[in-house]
């Protein structure tokens, strides 16, 4: 149990399809992350909120549509993907996103493949 | 410009020893946060350990214990009395001064661990 739930865990679309990836934190955070992990290559920041805010949007697609109803939840609204956009999605969260030493906690992930 | 730059892309080590993965990381900022994440083949990136720019001793947690040299800018992860469940991707990552959501990751490294 990590306390940070991601659903699904793998995930299989068309790039015609609209999907949502879900993330669920049980560990009273107030900030939010996307992040993307392809092969060989460093995790990517998506987005960020904080306090339900978007306050980080890190030149993103705009076939990558997040959503943060509440400091529990997040989503990742995903419409016309490429093929290259087949990746590890993990989403985090972390307490008092202001102080540098705070870690963020991480889900599973999704596994994303475009065909 | 890489923020963080891990060399070793894989470390093998014997069981029951210790290994050392390397870190350097390049900033400017007087204070930023460094920290280690282990990923197994599940895809879960697991907190493991965090150093503070201004912090006076090394940080330790368990078998786990980070070499800080700021003058060199290293932050390296020892991992003592390895077990098989030590094989995993090895990520650091640096938050740079306050009110800062951005963590950024290096390459990993895989650790496997030899019975």
């Amino acid at each position: 149990e990590t306390g940070v739930t991601q659903t699904p865990r793998h995930l299989v679309m068309g790039m015609t399809n609209k999907k949502s990836l879900k993330c669920e934190q049980h560990l009273g955070h107030n900030a939010m992350y996307w992040y993307k992990q392809s092969a060989k290559k460093p995790l990517e920041l998506m987005f960020v909120y904080s306090l339900e805010e978007r306050v980080e949007n890190n030149s993103v697609p705009s076939r990558f549509s997040p959503e943060c109803p509440n400091s529990s939840h997040l989503f990742l609204h995903l419409h016309t993907l490429q093929p290259e956009d087949s990746a590890l999605y993990l989403c985090a969260s972390s307490q008092d996103p202001e102080y540098s030493n705070q870690p963020q906690h991480f889900g599973d992930g999704t596994r994303l493949s475009i065909l | 410009a890489q923020k963080i730059t891990q060399t070793q892309p894989g470390m093998f080590v014997q069981e029951k020893e210790a290994v050392t993965l390397d870190c350097t990381y390049d900033t400017s900022d007087p204070s930023y946060g460094l920290f280690w994440y282990k990923q197994p083949s599940s895809g879960e990136m697991i907190f493991l350990i965090y150093q503070g720019s201004y912090d006076q001793q090394n940080a330790t947690e368990g078998r786990y214990s980070l070499n800080f040299q700021k003058a060199r800018k290293s932050a390296n992860l020892v991992i003592s009395a390895s077990q098989l469940g030590d094989s995993a991707m090895y990520f650091c990552a640096m938050r740079e001064g306050p009110n800062n959501n951005d963590m950024r990751f290096g390459a990993g490294t895989r650790l496997t661990v030899k019975p």
